[in-house]
């Protein structure tokens, strides 16, 4: 079992302030991460994906992935209120009997105030 | 609209009916997946296809749920025997397997009530 955690949150930051959102996971082979933001009643659509040990950056969103340590993170930089919403941290099976299923943290709730 | 649609987008049922979510991906799209989602959490992985082949389906799930994809194309989403357990937002999700990011389309999602 494949599993992915994040801190539960809620995070609450001002704005213009750095959102820092983080993620664990337990299978040291996987390769490609995820995150996701989701509005309250809507679903879930792509922010970044990162394969590669490093930062990934676009735009105001920088991914950074940790292998050897296992964690994945999200940097949200001059947060806007139109960011508040939960972030997703996924894994994609690359191997194996589940290869291609997505593995999803319960996810951290993000408020950024005015 | 070329994106993933789903249907019916609520849904409110007795205890005991049977319900049926409709799902149509992208039409290039060989993958989709059924998801559940309930407050709090992030979404369950409940089975997916490729093209009309059903790969894999969740140990969590009961013999209660059934997906079929009969021409590879839409999907539907069968609960028999509804429990109140069963209330959660149902989400369908499509890719392309053997694309360059392995992304997941959702759809909006079938928010089931039940009674």
């Amino acid at each position: 079992q494949k599993e992915v955690e994040q801190n539960s949150g809620p995070l609450s930051v001002p704005e213009g302030a750095i959102a820092s959102l983080n993620c664990t996971y337990s299978d040291r082979g996987s390769q490609s991460f995820f995150w996701y933001r989701q509005y309250s009643g809507k679903s879930p659509e792509l922010i970044m994906f990162i394969y590669s040990n490093g930062d990934k950056e676009d735009g105001r969103f920088t991914a950074q992935l940790n292998k050897a340590s296992q964690y994945v993170s999200l940097l949200i930089r001059d947060s806007q209120p139109s960011d508040s919403a939960t972030y997703l941290c996924a894994l994609l099976a690359d191997r194996g009997s589940t290869l291609g299923r997505l593995y999803f943290g319960r996810g951290t709730q993000l408020t950024v105030w005015p | 609209d070329t994106g993933v649609s789903q249907d019916p987008r609520h849904k409110i049922t007795k205890r005991g009916q049977n319900v049926t979510f409709r799902c149509d991906p992208i039409s290039e799209h060989n993958r989709l997946y059924w998801y559940r989602q309930t407050l709090g959490q992030g979404p369950e992985f409940l089975t997916y296809f490729q093209n009309e082949a059903q790969l894999e389906k969740s140990r969590l799930l009961s013999d209660r749920f059934s997906a079929e994809r009969p021409k590879g194309s839409f999907s539907t989403l069968e609960i028999q025997r509804t429990e109140q357990g069963d209330s959660a937002m149902y989400l369908c999700a499509s890719s392309l397997w053997g694309s360059n990011t392995g992304e997941l389309f959702f759809g909006e999602g079938s928010r089931l009530t039940v009674l």
